[in-house]
């Protein structure tokens, strides 16, 4: 199976700061087609997953846009600029070009 | 709006099994992928396996294969998942979720405790 690595495990931040957070694969998210299905998620305390990024850099309906994604291959990086209470809780990269679709172990956003 | 709303928390006896509702709504329901994502306590996310409703072809994790049933219900516009042989590496949260770009939409989750 795919393992996606997340650094850091923890990330303590200062509201109105920025945050980034990395995802290694260990191998291509280039899928033969030519998509990279590589998919970043926030889950807050006690909800379910949101999606916030398809396809690397492809922002979800209604996510605002001080959230970036970027990377290519197997290196990819999720930007949280002027960070805010509500983003707060623990973000997941996901992979779904290899079978079977894999997460990461999670980083957890949280105040300093 | 799209809606997933799963059936409640079920406490089980080991080697029981368990049967699980994701009742969707807002979509044509047999226009898209459903997959299962298992969740254990304060850990990371597993992804569990998909059925399309409009045919009820399924694709699962290998890891999940022979504990895991996937069917649905196109009457209703419900998915079910169902567990097998349960043991307490089971107990967890299983969240439904429908694909798209992306898996856009999830069930609030259903907490599966193994007891005895």
């Amino acid at each position: 199976d795919v393992v996606l690595t997340q650094t850091p495990v923890a990330q303590p931040v200062t509201l109105g700061d920025q945050a980034s957070i990395s995802c290694r694969s260990s191998q291509s998210l280039v899928h033969s087609n030519g998509n990279t299905y590589l998919e970043w998620y926030l889950q807050k305390p006690g909800q379910s997953p949101q999606l916030l990024i398809y396809k690397v850099s492809n922002r979800f309906s209604g996510v605002p846009d001080r959230f970036i994604g970027s990377g290519s291959g197997s290196d990819f990086t999720l930007k949280i600029s002027r960070v805010e209470p509500e983003d707060l809780g623990v973000y997941y990269c996901f992979q779904a070009t290899h079978d079977p679709p894999t997460f990461g172990a999670g980083t957890k956003l949280e105040l300093k | 709006q799209v809606k997933l709303l799963q059936s409640g928390a079920a406490l089980v006896k080991p080697g029981a099994s368990v049967k699980m509702s994701c009742k969707a709504s807002g979509y044509t329901f047999t226009d898209y992928w459903v997959s299962w994502v298992k969740q254990s306590h304060g850990k990371s996310l597993e992804w569990i396996g998909e059925i399309y409703p409009n045919s009820g072809a399924t694709n699962f994790n290998e890891k999940f294969k022979g504990k895991a049933t996937l069917t649905v219900d196109k009457s209703t516009s419900t998915a079910y998942m169902e567990l097998s042989r349960l043991t307490s590496e089971d107990s967890a949260i299983y969240y439904c979720t429908r694909e798209g770009q992306g898996f856009a939409y999830w069930g609030q989750g259903t907490l599966v405790t193994v007891s005895s």
